[in-house]
């Protein structure tokens, strides 16, 4: 079976401040990987994701992150954040044995003051 | 593009009552669904996956007599909770999965619907 762990519940920056975002899975298979956002009164949207190729991947809104295999990982960074990105941020993890079907992360609240 | 609504936005019932919420691919053909259901504070859980032309596929422990799924069209599943309990209450997500794409295609989300059993 597969899983998330999102390490980060709740992250307070300021603005302009660095922000990275932990995700470790487990997972047997080739992997596919997610993050997804949903800001506040709104629905889940797709920051970016990696199947395959170079495992830095870059996103939308500056976003980038990238896939270390032998770690598990997953992280999601963003050099200089904004009031505007404080969201729920959810990590991902499908299979490409599972028909699209994916595991979700607890989520991490980021709260960026201004 | 890849746009999906969801009918209604927010649902009050009586217990006991039975609730139909409506997934719809507006831009997009999806002979996939999915069904989640989000606790407050608390990430998205996958409720089953919805087949066009199929039966639906549930997850471990969620009853499928009491979440009935219907995948009619390429455009459109509906949830049905039947006789509606208070701990019924959630917030109901889907998300539609373009045809085109196969097993690494990516997953569009509906806005979700609130659902308030009384």
């Amino acid at each position: 079976a597969q899983s998330v762990s999102q390490h980060n519940h709740h992250v307070i920056l300021s603005e302009a401040a660095s922000l990275e975002l932990g995700c470790n899975y487990s997972y047997g298979g080739t992997v596919n990987l997610f993050w997804y956002v949903q800001y506040p009164g709104q629905h889940l949207q797709l920051l970016l994701k990696y199947f395959s190729g170079d495992p830095l991947v870059k996103g939308i809104k500056g976003f980038e992150a990238e896939f270390i295999k032998s770690k598990f990982s997953f992280n999601l960074r963003k050099p200089s954040v904004q009031w505007s990105d404080t969201a729920e941020y959810f990590c991902a993890v499908g299979g490409n044995t599972n028909a699209g079907k994916s595991t979700f992360g607890d989520g991490t609240t980021l709260t960026v003051k201004p | 593009g890849a746009v999906v609504s969801q009918h209604p936005s927010w649902v009050i019932c009586k217990s006991g009552t039975s609730v139909k919420i409506e997934c719809r691919s507006l831009d997009f053909q999806a002979t996939t669904m999915f069904w989640y259901r989000q606790f407050p504070k608390q990430s998205l859980m996958l409720m089953a996956t919805s087949n066009e032309g199929s039966k639906a596929t549930y997850e471990q422990g969620v009853e499928k007599d009491k979440f009935l799924i219907n995948h009619a069209s390429l455009t459109l599943s509906t949830l049905t909770v039947t006789s509606a309990h208070p701990e019924d209450s959630s917030f109901y997500i889907c998300s539609a999965m373009p045809i085109a794409g196969g097993w690494s295609d990516t997953q569009y989300f509906g806005p979700g619907t609130r659902l308030t059993v009384l």
